[in-house]
């Protein structure tokens, strides 16, 4: 069975500094996701990891992916208050791009 | 070009009753899955649907059934209900049942309260 585990499970961080959030997995699989959830609502996608070494940027966030220690990081750079929400990764089986198996999620706070 | 929408946004049952919630997917996308998510928790896979039937499913009895119609869109049917179905249930589209790329886009969901 599938397992991801995250952590930390609470980041409260200020702005201005750097943090990573990682992302761990029990068993083989060829790609991750990353979305981003804010309070009552849906969820959002971020990033999608498709190979070992991926590496994705969007504005202060940077994502990558080492499918051999099944590990995947979140890095935060230069927090802005903006950026407070809850993080979840998501890994599917191997060969499908379905069936999510989502991480218990890192619920993010940056303040001033 | 819509997203994927899901209806009702909230939903009030009593134990045992029988509640249906729906979803459309995103325009182009033949593929719905559905997740529960319990308040705290990340989301947990139900099924998905490709085709008009069921392909995927994930460990949730068999009280949770489901329907996909020939336009795509589809029905999450729960029987029986009880106190711990109480969850926000969300609908991802994608195109292609597995082994592509493509990222699952995820509805506003429906928040389910079973009193």
């Amino acid at each position: 069975e599938l397992k991801v585990e995250q952590n930390p499970l609470f980041l409260s961080m200020q702005e201005g500094k750097n943090y990573t959030i990682y992302c761990n997995y029990s068993t083989t699989s060829d790609r991750l996701y990353w979305y981003r959830q804010d309070p009552g609502k849906s969820l959002e996608s971020l990033f999608v990891l498709l190979s070992n070494g991926a590496v994705k940027q969007e504005g202060r966030l940077m994502a990558s992916l080492d499918t051999k220690a099944r590990l995947s990081t979140l890095h935060i750079t230069a927090a802005v208050h903006d950026l407070s929400a809850t993080y979840f990764c998501a890994v599917p089986p191997t060969g499908t791009a379905s069936k999510l198996t989502f991480g218990t999620g890192t619920r993010l706070q940056v303040t001033l | 070009d819509a997203g994927v929408t899901q209806s009702p946004t909230h939903l009030i049952k009593t134990r045992g009753q029988q509640v249906t919630l729906r979803c459309s997917p995103k325009s182009g996308h033949d593929t719905v899955s559905w997740y529960q998510q319990a308040l705290g928790q990340g989301p947990q896979f139900i099924f998905q649907y490709y085709e008009e039937e069921e392909r995927q499913r994930g460990n949730f009895p068999d009280r949770f059934s489901g329907h996909q119609f020939p336009n795509y869109s589809s029905e999450l049917n729960v029987n029986a209900l009880l106190l711990g179905d109480s969850a926000l249930y969300l609908c991802a589209s994608s195109l292609g049942q597995g082994g592509g790329t493509d990222t699952q886009y995820f509805g506003p969901g429906t928040r389910l309260t079973v009193l």
